[in-house]
């Protein structure tokens, strides 16, 4: 088993949907959750960080993470085009991040 | 701008013919770091280092060298390329932004091993 999963997609929705992407992990030692954002041809960008449990918000996205059920999910509200991506979730205990493979995105216009 | 850069972007070589991907940041991080990227396994760690002269093993190491003479760069090696090193690589470097822990990608080297 890894120690994140997460379902590969692609996921497509419509312009100005909301998007729910997420990930399951085993280590209950991880602290900090992340999210990226892989535009194609490019490296991954960090989007939203999070410590420990609970919500953050940043503009359109919101970040997630329930450490009880191991959780943790990232929303996109009035979904645009230019989201279109790939969507890694990475989780940390040290200086060591562990990835998810990567949600493709694909918003339509 | 505060970057990662990586050379050479995209690489086809053969069996054996060793080569090296160079990385180098401009913003002074200590801690840097080599990911490889495969379809249904993410990003996985290959090597990373703490600071210069300072390096250690991540996950898949098997196949790879580094180094770290100098602050800013951090070249992966492979001494001897194996078809299953055909992969895309990332250089990290990470450094605290806002008072978080941020890792900072290159754009990336798309190496085929034929």
């Amino acid at each position: 088993q890894k120690e994140v999963e997460q379902d590969p997609g692609p996921l497509s929705v419509p312009e100005g949907a909301i998007v729910s992407l997420n990930c399951t992990y085993s280590n209950s030692a991880f602290q900090y959750f992340m999210w990226y954002r892989q535009y194609s041809r490019k490296g991954p960008e960090l989007l939203m960080y999070t410590y420990s449990s609970g919500n953050k918000e940043d503009g359109r996205f919101t970040a997630q993470v329930d450490k009880s059920s191991k959780y943790i999910s990232l929303f996109i509200r009035d979904s645009q085009p230019s989201d279109s991506a790939t969507y890694l979730c990475a989780m940390d205990s040290s200086y060591k991040l562990i990835f998810g493979s990567g949600t493709r995105l694909l918003v339509r216009p | 701008e505060a970057q990662v850069t990586q050379n050479p972007r995209y690489l086809i070589t053969v069996t054996g013919k060793k080569l090296t991907v160079t990385c180098s940041q401009n913003m002074n991080h200590e801690y840097m770091s080599w990911y490889r990227q495969d379809p249904g396994l993410g990003l996985r760690q290959i090597y990373y280092s703490m600071n210069v002269e300072v390096t250690d093993k991540g996950d898949v190491p098997e196949g790879y060298k580094v180094s770290r003479k100098e602050k800013r760069n951090f070249p992966l090696i492979l001494e001897s390329p194996s078809p299953n090193q055909t992969s895309l690589y990332f250089c990290a470097s990470t450094g605290t932004s806002g008072g978080t822990d941020t890792q900072y990608f290159g754009p990336g080297t798309r190496l085929t091993v034929l």
